[in-house]
């Protein structure tokens, strides 16, 4: 049973490009959630996904930025325009749901460094 | 929303000596909290977590923590510091959605 898998694990992209990063969620999770980790600071709350919706973007920045978690295949984080400012690791996690017995999984993160 | 604070931004302990960090939530009703440790350009792994029941939970790598609603904390101990536990710890809370702290690092002194 693979865990959370995102890729790339390393992504350079020059300013004014797009950047797209995956998380495939462990297998029966159907919850994904979104974190930006800067250089020095801790995790910051993106973006919380169930197959299909979008339960909370609270975190996720007014423009540019925007995800989906289709019904089939890997959760996206779509940066339009990136700017240095962006670089970051993005986390991606997974779990059953948010209440009852469950623990979310983390993925190993995307490294993205813009240009 | 609910949220987490992790007062120590850097904390540093000399192997062998004992190590508290702490953790302080907002929520309104009981949450499920969890410690999480993320090593140098790593993915986080989970310590320890707290749903129900007893208030002081075990974790891996000789970890524990104790719930105190009285005191909305959800501190992290461990009795004797490895050179190995040097990373950075976030704590989480599972209320409408998952939070985190803004992390403690830790550094071991030899």
């Amino acid at each position: 049973n693979a865990g959370v898998m995102q890729n790339p694990r390393h992504l350079v992209r020059r300013r004014g490009q797009e950047a797209r990063l995956r998380c495939s969620p462990m297998k029966g999770h159907s919850h994904v959630y979104w974190y930006r980790q800067l250089p020095e600071e801790g995790l910051k709350f993106m973006v919380y996904l169930q197959k299909e919706n979008i339960i909370d973007e609270s975190g996720m920045p007014k423009e540019r930025f925007s995800a989906e978690f289709p019904k089939e295949g890997p959760s996206i984080l779509r940066i339009q325009q990136v700017v240095r400012g962006d670089s970051a690791a993005y986390f991606c996690a997974s779990s059953l749901g948010t209440r009852g017995n469950t623990e979310a999984f983390f993925g190993q993160g995307t490294r993205l460094t813009v240009v | 929303a609910q949220s987490v604070t992790q007062p120590d931004i850097h904390i540093t302990v000399s192997e062998g000596a004992s190590l508290e960090l702490r953790c302080n939530y907002s929520y309104g009703a009981t949450p499920y909290l969890f410690w999480y440790v993320q090593s140098p350009g790593q993915g986080l792994q989970l310590l320890l977590k707290y749903f129900s029941g007893d208030t002081l939970v075990q974790g891996i790598k000789g970890f524990e923590a104790e719930f105190k609603r009285s005191q909305s904390s959800f501190n992290l101990r461990k009795p004797s510091v490895h050179w190995s536990d040097a990373a950075e710890y976030f704590c989480a809370v599972v209320g409408n959605d998952m939070r985190f702290g803004a992390g403690t690092r830790l550094t071991v002194k030899p």
